[in-house]
């Protein structure tokens, strides 16, 4: 099982849907997640640290699942604006200085 | 501030040429990172650095060379590059606080090895 994986998609979706990501991960020991964008031909940007209460930004909503063992990111109300490629990023400790261990990403194609 | 910045933005390269990118960070962070991004690979860490002085190998190492003499650069060098090596290299660095490592990248560069 590889350490961190999502579903590459592409998920195309009408403006104003609500869509949902998952990211699972194989190390049960990893402390720290976030969930990235990507824009095509761009730098990874950081969207959403995730906290173990869960945390929300806007319409945008992070949840970890610690006993599952993945994250999910939340989309409502999706924009066209939103079309990118979200990673999602796990941090493991110990002897690795809390490296981030990335997902492949997930596309997202929202339409008019 | 700039935030991470990465020269050059783009480069092509024989087989068995040399070269160096170079990451500049103006964010006073502690730790930087250098990335390889291929498609259907997502990103691999290639080497990392938590100080100045400091380098350490992280998935990919072979082939690459890093030095960070100063806190706020971190070199990738390629000693003889190889075709395997066509990819977008992406620079990272972050402040570390306590369990919260975010990580900003650079725009990246795009390096062809013909």
């Amino acid at each position: 099982r590889k350490e961190v994986e999502q579903d590459p998609g592409p998920f195309n979706v009408p403006e104003g849907a609500t869509v949902a990501f998952n990211c699972t991960y194989s190390n049960s020991a990893s402390q720290s997640f976030f969930w990235y964008r990507q824009d095509c031909r761009k730098e990874p940007k950081l969207l959403m640290s995730v906290y173990s209460s869960g945390n929300e930004d806007g319409r945008f909503t992070a949840q970890l699942n610690r006993a599952s063992q993945y994250i999910s990111l939340l989309i409502r109300d999706s924009k066209l604006s939103d079309s990118a490629t979200y990673l999602c990023a796990v941090a493991n400790y110990g002897g690795s200085q809390g490296n981030l261990i990335f997902g492949k990403g997930t596309k997202l194609s929202v339409k008019p | 501030n700039a935030g991470v910045t990465q020269t050059p933005k783009f480069r092509v390269l024989k087989t068995g040429q040399s070269m160096t990118l170079l990451c500049a960070q103006d964010m006073n962070h502690e730790y930087m990172y250098w990335y390889r991004q291929d498609p259907g690979m997502g990103l691999r860490l290639i080497h990392y650095s938590v100080g100045e002085g400091t380098t350490a190998k992280g998935e990919v190492p072979d082939g690459y060379n890093v030095s960070r003499l100063k806190k706020q650069n971190f070199l990738l060098g390629l000693e003889s590059a190889a075709p395997s090596q066509t990819s977008v290299y992406f620079c990272a660095s972050s402040y570390p606080r306590g369990r919260l490592n975010e990580q900003f990248f650079g725009p990246g560069t795009r390096l062809t090895v013909l």
